[in-house]
């Protein structure tokens, strides 16, 4: 089955610590995204990657990492400069940044921090 | 840069009953439109899409959307809505930014189908 993955599904942090969410597709997509939900405010682009090795800054980067070392997968790291990181985060892919086409989400990842 | 307005936070309606989910867009040369659809500490489903051609475009579940340019809009209608139904929308407009196509979100309707 073709699809994305994202681990763990909840994940507890204490503050002042970095935590690395999972993002893995096996559509071979070659871009992919991050999002940040919260309730009642949609979803916000925290960081997007067209191709391996490239990643660009969406609206909300600010205390998060990401890398992009192979296609498949898009780790996104939230680091303790993060004032708020309690939020439900939303990986996606599309076929490209090129073309208008949908995008494929994982099941997400649900941070608290304690 | 595009925005996406879904104007009802909250809609409720009982089984049976036609429901119609708004979505407005801020204007833009070409715009290529998406409804999602989320169930409870789910990922996003794409619902349907407009990207170009007929502006009336339907899902297999019996939802229908029609892009209105003139009123910048993207409704979301279904004429009888099941209890399955109940979930979170979201209305979605892709927008060249340079060579990117990047998507803004609308803040989500929360549809609440009673019985």
């Amino acid at each position: 089955d073709g699809g994305i993955t994202q681990s763990p599904k909840y994940l507890f942090r204490k503050e002042g610590q970095n935590v690395t969410l999972s993002c893995e597709q096996n559509l071979n997509h070659d871009a992919m995204y991050w999002y940040r939900q919260d309730p009642g405010q949609g979803l916000r682009l925290i960081y997007y990657s067209q191709i391996v090795n490239d990643f660009q800054k969406g609206d909300i980067a600010e205390g998060y990492s990401v890398s992009r070392e192979k296609k498949e997968s898009f780790p996104l790291t939230v680091t303790s400069a993060q004032k708020n990181p309690t939020a439900f985060y939303l990986c996606a892919s599309s076929m490209g940044t090129g073309v208008p086409n949908e995008q494929f989400f994982g099941p997400g990842t649900r941070l608290t921090v304690l | 840069a595009q925005s996406v307005t879904q104007l009802d936070s909250q809609v409720p309606v009982f089984e049976e009953a036609p429901v119609e989910l708004r979505c407005n867009y801020s204007s833009s040369v070409s715009v290529y439109l998406f409804w999602y659809v989320q169930y409870p500490n789910q990922g996003l489903q794409l619902l349907l899409k407009y990207l170009s051609g007929s502006t009336l475009v339907e899902s297999i579940n019996g939802f229908e959307a029609e892009f209105n340019k003139s009123q910048t809009s993207f409704h979301l209608r279904k004429p009888s809505v099941h209890i399955s139904d109940t979930a979170e929308y979201f209305c979605a407009v892709s927008d060249r930014v340079g060579g990117t196509y990047k998507y803004i979100f609308g803040t989500g309707t929360r549809l609440k189908v009673l019985a």
